[in-house]
């Protein structure tokens, strides 16, 4: 089974700072990968989503995300950070073949953005 | 404008009541879902359907019961639940199992007294 780990449950910037939330994961197969993100009181939105087309991955809002496969790794940067960007990020990885719709999901990472 | 919506938002109810959760979907979808969001912890795949058949039961207890009139509508009947089932409930659906892009609802805020 596949499992995935957000170091941080909590990052925290400043306004027009970077954002980098981390994602790793396991798995011996390139999967599909995807970050969602949760705003309060709603459900999760999807980012963007990783279909092994391009490592580089860019998503809604500005955000984008690189595959790694060396590191087993996806992690989701956005040059500079919008007060509207704090939220809880959700960082998900799919089973292969006929079970793809088996979404594995992370902890999560909220972040805040300072003024 | 979400394409999933989920009754009620919020529900307070007793161990001994029984109630349920509605989650209909305006996406032309065939597959449907829902998930137990709990704090500090990740979301947890309860039940799939597809086409109105189930196809993923992830060891629930007993005491949610889904179901799935058809493709638009899902529902997650509760009874004798325990405190430890206060959780968010989300609903997701997607255009079918091949494609994994799933939509949320807002979910359902359960607290179980």
């Amino acid at each position: 089974a596949q499992s995935v780990t957000q170091l941080g449950s909590h990052v925290s910037v400043s306004e027009g700072a970077l954002v980098l939330l981390r994602c790793n994961y396991s798995s011996s197969v390139p999967p599909y990968l995807f970050w969602y993100v949760q705003y309060p009181n709603q459900g999760l939105q999807l980012l963007l989503k990783y279909t092994s087309a391009a490592t580089l991955v860019k998503g809604i809002n500005g955000f984008e995300a690189e595959f790694k496969k060396s590191e087993t790794s996806f992690h989701l940067t956005k040059p500079s950070a919008h007060m509207s960007d704090a939220a809880e990020y959700f960082c998900a990885v799919s089973e292969s073949g006929g079970s793809n719709y088996k979404l594995t999901f992370g902890k999560g990472t909220l972040l805040t953005v300072n003024p | 404008e979400t394409g999933v919506t989920q009754t009620p938002r919020h529900l307070v109810m007793g161990m001994t009541n029984k109630k349920s959760l509605k989650c209909e979907q305006h996406l032309g979808h065939n597959a449907m879902y829902w998930y137990k969001q709990s704090a500090k912890k990740p979301l947890e795949l309860m039940f799939v359907y597809s086409l109105e058949e189930r196809v993923e039961n992830n060891s629930v207890p007993s005491r949610f019961s889904p179901e799935c009139p058809n493709s638009s509508h899902l529902f997650l009947h509760l009874h004798t639940l325990q405190p430890e089932d206060s959780a968010l409930y989300l609903c997701a659906s997607s255009q079918d199992l091949a494609k994994n892009i799933q939509y949320f609802g807002a979910g359902t805020r359960l607290s179980v007294l």
